[in-house]
């Protein structure tokens, strides 16, 4: 089944303990994204990957790391966690083809809480 | 202002009503795109499209490209369309971005 697996789903952390989300997919897509969305923003992107050992920063990157060693693994490192990062995360992900751009597929979410 | 303006913000009716649901946008675009979001969280795309119109089932997406406007309706809506429907636009100077809008919450009531 083609889709974008998340891991945990659901996270208790507390104030400065590095932490990593998992996001891997199984479509062979070069384009892969993470976003926070928090009530009344909506979603923001916060880092993005072109394809392998390629990424760039979105609309808030502060706090946030991530890398792209192989194409189906985008994983998101929060190195030192603070309560402002509490929020509901997505991975998603999607072929580079068009010129129009491409549907997205996303993540099941991720749930952070730092206390 | 936000580059993707939804309304209304929230919305309820009555099985079998006929819902739309609006999105205006102040950027260029090469796509805009509708997702839905479900009680439990999961995000889905629903339509893609730049021009004209697309139907899938009992939804159907426009837009008009010159008033930067579309719309979601769905007819006969059931309680299982009650979610969260979000705009979203992918700017021309980088496809693949997507700019969202806060998103419109439905509720249908049997």
């Amino acid at each position: 089944e083609a889709q974008v697996t998340q891991n945990p789903r659901y996270l208790i952390t507390v104030t400065g303990k590095k932490l990593t989300v998992t996001c891997s997919q199984n479509m062979n897509h070069e384009y892969m994204s993470w976003y926070r969305q928090d009530p009344g923003l909506g979603l923001r992107q916060i880092y993005y990957s072109m394809n392998v050992e390629v990424t760039d920063k979105g609309d808030v990157p502060e706090g946030y790391k991530v890398s792209r060693k192989e194409k189906r693994n985008f994983p998101l490192i929060l190195e030192s966690p603070s309560p402002n990062q509490t929020s509901l995360y997505f991975c998603a992900s999607s072929f580079r083809r068009g010129r129009m751009g491409e549907t997205q597929y996303f993540g099941p979410g991720t749930r952070l809480l730092v206390l | 202002k936000n580059e993707v303006e939804q309304s209304p913000q929230n919305l309820t009716a009555q099985e079998g009503e006929f819902i739309t649901i609006n999105c205006s946008y102040s950027v260029g675009i090469s796509a805009l795109h509708w997702l839905q979001q479900h009680p439990g969280g999961g995000i889905v795309s629903l339509f893609m499209l730049s021009s004209g119109k697309k139907k899938h089932g009992r939804l159907i997406a426009t837009i008009n490209i010159q008033e930067k406007h579309s719309s979601l309706h769905i007819t006969a809506s059931h309680p299982r369309d009650s979610a969260v429907y979000i705009c979203a636009v992918s700017p021309p100077y980088n496809t693949d971005k997507l700019i969202f809008g806060t998103g419109t919450r439905l509720q249908v009531f049997p």
